[in-house]
C-alpha cells in the first residue's frame, strides 16, 4: 500500500511565523503535490514537483514556497504565515508524469493549520 | 464550468449496495473518470478509475455508460465506515490537476 505521511495533523501558529509542513511518501513516486482545502472552494493546487529539486506552481502559489531535496520528501513553506492561510493542507504523490498516461494521486491524512 | 454533476447527498442502508451516479456529458475521448472519497477530517482516498470499460477492485465497481457521458460507482455492501463524501473527477491523460467538486455525501444508515 502507498503511504503518504504528513508531519502534523494539527498545527497552530501566529501571524508572521515561518511554517514548515513536511510530507513523506514511501513508494518511490516521482510526483508530489501540495493542495489546500477550504469549505466551498474544494481542493486547490499550490505547488507540485515532478523530480528532485524541480517544482512547478499550481493555481495558488502566492505566499508559499516548496522544497524537494530528496525524492521521498516534499516540504511546503509559509514564509510569513497569515490568517488567510488557515486551512487544511493535503499532500499527495503519484508514480508517473506522462502526456500519454493518467496517474493516480495518493493523499496523506492532511494537516489542519490555524494561524492566529 | 463543472465537468461533473453529482447529487448532493444520498442515504444507504447498511449491508445494501450503494450506487452513486455521476454525469460527465462533456467528457473527451482521452479523459478518465476517477472516484475518490473523503471521510471527515481525513485526506481523500482513491477508490477506482476507468476510461471506457467497467472496472472492479476490492473496494468498488465502476460502471461507465457506452457513450461515456455518465458513470456509477457501486459499493456492493455498504458499511458504516463508508460514510463519506464521494467525488467523481474527470481528468485527462498527462494532467496533474485533480479538480474536486462538491461531491456526494453518502450516509450509511444502520
Amino acid at each position: 500500500d502507498v503511504k503518504v505521511t504528513q508531519s502534523s495533523r494539527y498545527l497552530v501558529k501566529r501571524t508572521g511565523e515561518k511554517v514548515f509542513l513536511e510530507c513523506v511518501q514511501d513508494m518511490d513516486h516521482e510526483n508530489m503535490f501540495w493542495y489546500r482545502q477550504d469549505p466551498g472552494l474544494g481542493l486547490r493546487l499550490i505547488y507540485f514537483s515532478y523530480d528532485v529539486k524541480m517544482k512547478e506552481k499550481g493555481d495558488i502559489p502566492e505566499g508559499y514556497s516548496v522544497s524537494r531535496e530528496k525524492k521521498e520528501r516534499f516540504s511546503l513553506i509559509l514564509e510569513s504565515a497569515s490568517t488567510n492561510q488557515t486551512s487544511m493542507y493535503l499532500c499527495a504523490s503519484s508514480l508517473i508524469f506522462s502526456p500519454e498516461e493518467q496517474d493516480t494521486q495518493y493523499f496523506g491524512p492532511g494537516t489542519r493549520l490555524t494561524v492566529l | 464550468d463543472a465537468k461533473t454533476t453529482q447529487p448532493t447527498s444520498m442515504d444507504c442502508a447498511e449491508g445494501r449496495a450503494a450506487n452513486l451516479p455521476c454525469n460527465h456529458s462533456t467528457i473527451s475521448g482521452n479523459e478518465y473518470v476517477y472516484w475518490y472519497r473523503q471521510i471527515h477530517s481525513q485526506g481523500p482516498q482513491y477508490i477506482i478509475h476507468g476510461l471506457k470499460n467497467n472496472e472492479t477492485n476490492e473496494m468498488a465497481s465502476l460502471i461507465i455508460t457506452e457513450d461515456r457521458k455518465s458513470s456509477t460507482l457501486i459499493l456492493p455492501h455498504a458499511t458504516l465506515r463508508d460514510t463519506a463524501v464521494y467525488y467523481c473527477i474527470v481528468t485527462g491523460a498527462g494532467s496533474y490537476q485533480l479538480t474536486f467538486g462538491k461531491g456526494t455525501k453518502l450516509s450509511v444508515i444502520p
